[in-house]
């Protein structure tokens, strides 16, 4: 199974909005509504912050969405923060007890 | 609150085999599916096998099958993953991590350990 694509960068200053996709195949995102996102900082497990495509956990801000479109799902994080500067990456069950994860998208709040 | 903790990570020679372990507390770990993900030093993360709650089913990405080995004990609440064969690309950060059956997402995880192979 193939790595779900993301871009390798995502930059914005503070208070602007910066969105990530996460581009699979029908057999993956496109599949099921089971697209999540996990922020990882430098030397830390990763967190999740959205499940089942759009949904936050406890806790999680609500400056994180998510949506998907076909075989494309995407992040939004709006109104940055310095803390929000993060390794950000999608994951999906991909059928055929197989799970992917997206290539990683690091984020630069500038 | 929820704890995964994993241990056995070190340096192997290609070829050798090293058992990775994670006990989990604060959580009903006997319904949990468990899985095994993995990073490279400076890469991204790949999924690498699962265990369902009950030891029945185990399934693997394929650059491992038939090399590493899932296994679970619910009577001490740790899963393991031993890894037979090792080669120099399996040099990562293991961690354990519990799925959720509610939320279809990987909402635990252990801090991570490094397993390097290098001769």
């Amino acid at each position: 199974q193939s790595a779900l694509t993301q871009p390798p960068s995502a930059s914005g200053s503070p208070g602007q909005s910066v969105t990530i996709s996460c581009t699979g195949t029908s057999s993956d995102v496109g599949g099921y509504n089971y697209v999540s996102w996990y922020q990882q900082h430098p030397g830390k497990a990763p967190k999740v912050i959205i499940y089942e495509v759009s949904l936050r956990p406890s806790g999680v801000p609500d400056r994180f969405s998510g949506s998907k479109s076909g075989n494309t799902a995407s992040l939004t994080v709006s109104g940055l923060q310095a803390e929000d500067e993060a390794d950000y990456y999608c994951s999906t069950y991909a059928g055929n007890n197989n799970y992917v994860f997206g290539t990683g998208t690091k984020v630069t709040v500038l | 609150q929820v704890y995964l903790a994993e241990s056995g990570g070190g340096v192997v020679q290609p070829g050798r085999s090293l058992r990775l372990s994670c006990a989990a507390s604060g959580l009903t770990f006997s319904d949990s599916a468990m899985h095994w993900v993995r990073q490279a030093p400076g890469k991204g993360l790949e999924w690498v096998a699962v265990i369902s709650y009950d030891g029945n089913y185990k399934y693997y990405v394929d650059s491992v099958k038939g090399r590493f080995t899932i296994s679970r004990d619910n009577s001490k609440n740790t899963v393991s993953l031993l890894m037979s064969n090792l080669r120099r690309e399996d040099t990562a950060f293991y961690y354990c991590a519990r799925y959720s059956p509610e939320n279809w997402a990987f909402d635990y995880w252990g801090q991570g350990n490094l397993v390097t192979v290098s001769s």
